[in-house]
């Protein structure tokens, strides 16, 4: 079946880092990639989707400037927390989807991210 | 109001009860209907789709009512395995950067523990 490998799936690091979180397709075009977040004890929440090529789609109340996300090519997208505070300290998942209508999405294992 | 709602549970049940979850929709738009399973600190996968038909896979019998807007799942012959959280996932079309794709709303997830 198809594969969504992110990376790294553990970062621990100081307040005011900036972190880079990788999400590849392994053996698909992902047209489509989306970025989630969960907080302990909640659902998933939507936080931006990318298009191959152009702007990501951020969801309301999610700052773009905060959360960078680049889609440059169908097999990968990057999002890089800028300045992470405590608050920012989270579960990040990604997902992609190839083209084509009713492409199912196929989750990242996810990035447990520690700002200390 | 949540767009997808469920009741968070935890259910603890003993091995070989029957459980039933439930899940309730805001957005008449939603087009298509899963139930996902999250383990602790590891990413959704999916369980099945749901359809106004209803369908069955093996002890899981998932059932759509798109009048009610409500949706369910039923587990039969619990196993230890079964231990998990069950995700009410919703999907509607959504557009980004002139691209159509399938937008996941996530319900909070219900909490199912089956114990010896």
């Amino acid at each position: 079946g198809a594969v969504v490998s992110q990376h790294p799936s553990w970062v621990i690091c100081k307040s005011g880092t900036s972190v880079k979180i990788e999400c590849r397709s392994l053996d698909f075009q992902a047209t489509t990639m989306f970025w989630y977040r969960q907080f302990p004890k909640q659902s998933l929440m939507l936080m931006a989707t990318s298009n191959e090529g152009s702007k990501a789609t951020y969801e309301q109340g999610v700052e773009k400037d905060k959360f960078l996300i680049n889609h440059a090519s169908l097999t990968l997208s990057t999002l890089t927390v800028t300045s992470a505070h405590p608050e920012d300290s989270s579960f990040y998942i990604c997902s992609a989807r190839g083209a084509g209508g009713n492409q199912p999405q196929h989750f990242g294992d996810g990035t447990r991210l520690s700002i200390l | 109001r949540k767009e997808v709602e469920q009741d968070p549970g935890p259910f603890n049940v003993p091995e070989g009860a029957t459980v039933a979850f439930n899940c309730t929709y805001s957005n008449s738009a939603s087009q298509s209907f899963f139930w996902y399973r999250q383990d602790c600190r590891k990413e959704p996968k999916l369980l099945m789709s749901v359809y106004s038909s209803g369908n069955e896979d093996g002890r899981f019998t998932a059932q759509l009512n798109r009048a009610s807007q409500y949706i369910s799942l039923l587990i039969r012959d619990s196993k230890l395995s079964d231990s998990a959280t069950y995700l009410c996932v919703v999907n509607k079309m959504a557009n980004a950067g002139g691209t159509s794709y399938g937008k996941l709303t996530f319900g909070q997830g219900t909490i199912l523990t089956v114990h010896p």
